[in-house]
């Protein structure tokens, strides 16, 4: 598949606990964005990197959450001190031209 | 700010019947209008732009800046059409991330 791939695809955590997701996507697609999807509603922006630099943030991204892309390549978004609302499942989708191209998600679950 | 409405959570039609999966947006710009297509455990994925005005799976969409819709429409549908379709706007500054709807379960009935 060389497609927009992520990493877990499912992810269970205590409150409390750090996550790492990891989004490797199409290359040279040099525009990556993250989404956060909650159940019953459609994808919310995050962040967005052009190449290595990461151009916008939404207000969503609470301080707990960090996001880098550092070679440009693949990226990561860590929540720090998850809580049970940041359950979800995280998108990541990486574009060259006009289409983008999104991962099959990893879906957080906090306990 | 942008918005993407979709009134219809669920809409369900018989096979060969005619469906429209209705989409509205607020942007103040020109925004480039979108429609994606989430089979059952499949990743989300384009359907059809606006620009393009291509016909995809026989689904076609029109935007009418009008009255500020983009609604999908396709003249017989097919079983396999069932699928959840979100409609998603990217606005002319913001480097290409979307806002998107909250998506229509479309159940297509033998």
């Amino acid at each position: 598949d060389t497609g927009v791939s992520q990493d877990p695809r499912h992810k269970i955590t205590k409150r409390g606990q750090n996550v790492t997701f990891r989004c490797d996507p199409i290359s040279e697609h040099n525009r990556l964005y993250w989404y956060r999807q909650t159940l019953g509603q459609g994808p919310e922006f995050l962040t967005y990197f052009q190449n290595e630099a990461q151009l916008e943030k939404s207000r969503l991204l609470s301080d707990r959450f960090s996001a880098e892309r550092p070679k440009g390549s693949f990226s990561t978004l860590e929540i720090q001190r998850t809580e049970q609302g940041d359950s979800a499942m995280y998108l990541c989708a990486s574009r060259r031209n006009t289409e983008a191209f999104f991962g099959q998600g990893t879906r957080l679950t906090v306990v | 700010a942008q918005r993407v409405t979709q009134p219809e959570k669920l809409l369900s039609v018989f096979k060969g019947a005619p469906v429209e999966l209705k989409c509205n947006y607020s942007y103040s710009g020109s925004p480039e209008l979108f429609w994606y297509v989430q089979y059952s455990r499949q990743r989300l994925q384009l359907l059809l732009r606006h620009i393009s005005r291509e016909s995809i799976k026989g689904f076609t969409a029109d935007l009418n800046k009008g009255e500020t819709s983009f609604h999908l429409k396709k003249p017989f549908a097919q079983e396999e059409d069932s699928a959840m379709y979100y409609c998603a706007l990217s606005g002319e500054t913001n480097a290409g991330k979307s806002t998107f709807g909250d998506g229509t379960t479309l159940t297509v009935k033998p």
